[in-house]
Protein backbone atom coordinates (compact mmCIF):
# COMPACT_ATOMS: atom_id res chain seq x y z
CA UNK A 1 0.00 0.00 0.00
CA UNK A 2 0.92 3.66 0.33
CA UNK A 3 3.23 5.40 2.64
CA UNK A 4 3.99 8.47 3.62
CA UNK A 5 7.46 9.55 4.74
CA UNK A 6 7.46 12.48 7.02
CA UNK A 7 11.23 14.03 8.29
CA UNK A 8 11.59 15.27 10.91
CA UNK A 9 10.36 12.75 13.23
CA UNK A 10 10.78 15.91 15.86
CA UNK A 11 12.42 19.27 16.21
CA UNK A 12 13.61 20.53 19.17
CA UNK A 13 13.80 24.70 18.60
CA UNK A 14 13.87 28.16 19.57
CA UNK A 15 10.98 30.52 19.93
CA UNK A 16 11.48 32.49 17.14
CA UNK A 17 13.13 30.39 15.26
CA UNK A 18 11.28 29.12 11.47
CA UNK A 19 10.64 25.18 11.18
CA UNK A 20 10.40 22.88 7.86
CA UNK A 21 8.88 19.64 8.07
CA UNK A 22 8.11 17.21 4.92
CA UNK A 23 6.29 14.15 3.69
CA UNK A 24 7.33 12.51 0.55
CA UNK A 25 5.42 9.34 -0.92
CA UNK A 26 6.16 6.62 -3.31
CA UNK A 27 3.00 7.67 -5.43
CA UNK A 28 1.09 10.69 -6.06
CA UNK A 29 -1.65 12.08 -4.17
CA UNK A 30 -5.13 14.61 -5.39
CA UNK A 31 -5.19 16.04 -1.71
CA UNK A 32 -2.19 17.22 0.52
CA UNK A 33 -3.26 18.26 4.41
CA UNK A 34 -1.36 19.23 7.30
CA UNK A 35 -2.52 18.41 10.60
CA UNK A 36 -1.88 19.63 14.32
CA UNK A 37 -2.79 17.16 17.12
CA UNK A 38 -2.47 18.33 20.52
CA UNK A 39 -2.28 15.18 23.54
CA UNK A 40 -5.37 13.68 23.84
CA UNK A 41 -7.29 16.02 20.59
CA UNK A 42 -7.94 14.94 17.49
CA UNK A 43 -6.28 16.05 14.40
CA UNK A 44 -7.00 19.96 13.79
CA UNK A 45 -6.55 20.72 9.83
CA UNK A 46 -4.09 23.30 9.25
CA UNK A 47 -4.00 23.37 5.22
CA UNK A 48 -5.27 21.69 2.87
CA UNK A 49 -3.62 21.21 -0.97
CA UNK A 50 -5.18 20.17 -4.16
CA UNK A 51 -3.54 21.31 -7.06
CA UNK A 52 0.16 20.15 -8.07
CA UNK A 53 2.36 23.06 -7.68
CA UNK A 54 -0.03 24.96 -5.57
CA UNK A 55 1.58 27.23 -2.32
CA UNK A 56 -1.10 28.31 0.11
CA UNK A 57 -0.59 30.30 3.27
CA UNK A 58 -2.28 30.48 7.17
CA UNK A 59 -1.04 32.73 9.17
CA UNK A 60 2.54 31.92 10.01
CA UNK A 61 2.26 28.68 8.20
CA UNK A 62 2.86 27.71 4.31
CA UNK A 63 2.42 24.81 2.48
CA UNK A 64 3.38 23.35 -0.76
CA UNK A 65 2.17 20.30 -2.45
CA UNK A 66 5.01 18.92 -5.03
CA UNK A 67 5.27 19.16 -8.76
CA UNK A 68 5.09 15.60 -8.79
CA UNK A 69 2.60 15.41 -6.77
CA UNK A 70 4.45 12.95 -4.55
CA UNK A 71 5.32 15.03 -1.80
CA UNK A 72 4.32 18.29 0.33
CA UNK A 73 6.49 20.33 2.77
CA UNK A 74 5.18 22.66 5.63
CA UNK A 75 6.59 25.85 7.35
CA UNK A 76 5.73 27.69 10.22
CA UNK A 77 7.99 30.76 10.65
CA UNK A 78 8.51 32.67 13.42
CA UNK A 79 7.70 29.47 16.15
CA UNK A 80 6.43 30.44 19.48
CA UNK A 81 5.37 28.22 22.32
CA UNK A 82 1.91 27.18 21.50
CA UNK A 83 3.48 25.94 18.43
CA UNK A 84 4.38 22.77 20.70
CA UNK A 85 2.49 19.61 18.89
CA UNK A 86 2.54 16.86 16.37
CA UNK A 87 2.14 17.88 13.04
CA UNK A 88 0.58 15.34 10.30
CA UNK A 89 0.79 15.19 6.41
CA UNK A 90 -1.86 13.16 4.84
CA UNK A 91 -2.45 12.58 1.12
CA UNK A 92 -5.86 11.67 -0.19
CA UNK A 93 -6.09 9.63 -3.52
CA UNK A 94 -10.09 10.01 -5.35
CA UNK A 95 -9.89 6.64 -6.86
CA UNK A 96 -8.90 5.17 -3.76
CA UNK A 97 -12.03 5.71 -1.42
CA UNK A 98 -11.27 9.04 -0.33
CA UNK A 99 -9.00 7.93 1.98
CA UNK A 100 -5.89 9.70 4.00
CA UNK A 101 -3.53 8.21 4.26
CA UNK A 102 -0.99 10.06 7.18
CA UNK A 103 2.60 10.23 7.80
CA UNK A 104 4.40 9.09 10.89
CA UNK A 105 4.25 13.02 12.67
CA UNK A 106 6.80 15.00 13.15
CA UNK A 107 6.93 16.08 17.31
CA UNK A 108 7.26 20.16 17.61
CA UNK A 109 9.20 21.41 20.72
CA UNK A 110 9.33 24.88 20.93
CA UNK A 111 11.91 26.34 23.76
CA UNK A 112 11.07 29.80 25.43
CA UNK B 1 -20.41 24.13 18.27
CA UNK B 2 -20.85 22.55 14.75
CA UNK B 3 -17.73 20.67 14.41
CA UNK B 4 -17.17 16.94 14.39
CA UNK B 5 -18.83 15.60 17.98
CA UNK B 6 -17.53 12.02 19.27
CA UNK B 7 -18.94 10.24 22.25
CA UNK B 8 -18.14 9.21 24.53
CA UNK B 9 -14.90 11.22 24.65
CA UNK B 10 -13.29 8.04 27.23
CA UNK B 11 -14.42 4.13 27.64
CA UNK B 12 -12.94 1.66 30.15
CA UNK B 13 -13.68 -1.73 29.58
CA UNK B 14 -13.42 -5.27 30.00
CA UNK B 15 -12.17 -7.75 27.83
CA UNK B 16 -14.81 -9.58 26.13
CA UNK B 17 -17.04 -6.68 26.23
CA UNK B 18 -19.01 -5.06 23.57
CA UNK B 19 -18.28 -1.21 23.17
CA UNK B 20 -19.99 0.95 20.79
CA UNK B 21 -18.88 4.75 19.66
CA UNK B 22 -20.96 7.32 18.02
CA UNK B 23 -20.05 10.36 15.54
CA UNK B 24 -21.76 13.22 14.78
CA UNK B 25 -20.34 15.04 11.75
CA UNK B 26 -20.91 18.19 10.39
CA UNK B 27 -24.04 18.86 8.71
CA UNK B 28 -23.66 19.18 5.11
CA UNK B 29 -20.49 17.22 4.87
CA UNK B 30 -21.35 13.31 2.82
CA UNK B 31 -18.22 11.81 3.69
CA UNK B 32 -17.91 10.79 7.00
CA UNK B 33 -14.06 8.00 8.05
CA UNK B 34 -13.11 6.56 11.09
CA UNK B 35 -9.95 5.90 12.35
CA UNK B 36 -7.65 4.23 14.95
CA UNK B 37 -4.63 6.01 16.04
CA UNK B 38 -2.39 3.99 18.43
CA UNK B 39 0.54 5.88 20.45
CA UNK B 40 2.99 7.54 18.92
CA UNK B 41 1.71 6.88 15.64
CA UNK B 42 -0.47 9.03 12.52
CA UNK B 43 -4.17 7.75 11.94
CA UNK B 44 -4.81 4.36 10.64
CA UNK B 45 -8.27 4.24 8.23
CA UNK B 46 -10.80 2.05 9.10
CA UNK B 47 -13.91 2.96 7.19
CA UNK B 48 -15.45 5.50 4.79
CA UNK B 49 -19.14 6.13 4.02
CA UNK B 50 -20.35 8.19 1.53
CA UNK B 51 -23.72 9.25 2.92
CA UNK B 52 -25.23 6.19 4.03
CA UNK B 53 -23.35 3.41 1.61
CA UNK B 54 -20.22 2.42 3.39
CA UNK B 55 -17.75 2.43 0.28
CA UNK B 56 -14.38 1.33 1.57
CA UNK B 57 -13.06 -1.10 4.88
CA UNK B 58 -9.94 -1.69 5.44
CA UNK B 59 -7.95 -4.75 6.42
CA UNK B 60 -7.61 -3.73 9.89
CA UNK B 61 -11.41 -4.03 10.62
CA UNK B 62 -11.55 -7.58 11.50
CA UNK B 63 -15.40 -9.31 11.81
CA UNK B 64 -14.99 -7.78 15.38
CA UNK B 65 -15.96 -4.19 14.31
CA UNK B 66 -18.91 -3.03 12.66
CA UNK B 67 -19.87 0.21 11.41
CA UNK B 68 -23.12 1.72 10.16
CA UNK B 69 -24.27 5.74 9.17
CA UNK B 70 -28.34 4.18 8.74
CA UNK B 71 -29.67 7.71 7.40
CA UNK B 72 -26.50 9.41 6.31
CA UNK B 73 -25.95 11.74 9.09
CA UNK B 74 -24.55 10.23 12.48
CA UNK B 75 -22.57 6.88 12.12
CA UNK B 76 -21.97 4.22 14.87
CA UNK B 77 -18.40 1.91 15.03
CA UNK B 78 -19.35 -1.43 17.05
CA UNK B 79 -16.66 -3.60 18.64
CA UNK B 80 -17.45 -6.64 19.91
CA UNK B 81 -15.80 -8.85 22.26
CA UNK B 82 -13.22 -6.24 22.94
CA UNK B 83 -9.60 -7.36 23.20
CA UNK B 84 -6.32 -5.62 25.09
CA UNK B 85 -4.91 -4.62 21.62
CA UNK B 86 -8.23 -2.74 20.18
CA UNK B 87 -7.16 -0.10 23.23
CA UNK B 88 -6.41 2.88 21.03
CA UNK B 89 -7.82 6.04 20.02
CA UNK B 90 -10.99 6.21 17.66
CA UNK B 91 -11.05 8.92 15.03
CA UNK B 92 -14.22 10.15 13.31
CA UNK B 93 -13.75 12.83 10.24
CA UNK B 94 -15.93 14.22 8.33
CA UNK B 95 -15.64 16.38 4.34
CA UNK B 96 -17.89 17.79 1.87
CA UNK B 97 -15.70 19.31 -1.15
CA UNK B 98 -12.60 19.91 1.05
CA UNK B 99 -9.74 18.74 3.24
CA UNK B 100 -11.41 16.26 6.13
CA UNK B 101 -12.09 17.48 9.57
CA UNK B 102 -11.89 15.38 12.80
CA UNK B 103 -13.64 15.35 15.64
CA UNK B 104 -11.83 15.39 19.40
CA UNK B 105 -11.74 11.07 19.55
CA UNK B 106 -12.81 8.33 22.09
CA UNK B 107 -9.55 7.13 23.81
CA UNK B 108 -10.92 2.98 24.35
CA UNK B 109 -9.07 1.57 27.20
CA UNK B 110 -9.38 -2.57 27.24
CA UNK B 111 -7.91 -4.00 30.56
Amino acid sequence: GQQLNQSPQSMFIQEGEDVSMNCTSSSIFNTWLWYKQDPGEGPVLLIALYKAGELTSNGRLTAQFGITRKDSFLNISASIPSDVGIYFCAGQLYNAGNMLTFGGGTRLMVKP
Amino acid sequence: DTGVSQDPRHKITKRGQNVTFRCDPISEHNRLYWYRQTLGQGPEFLTYFQNEAQLEKSRLLSDRFSAERPKGSFSTLEIQRTEQGDSAMYLCASSGQGGAFFGQGTRLTVV
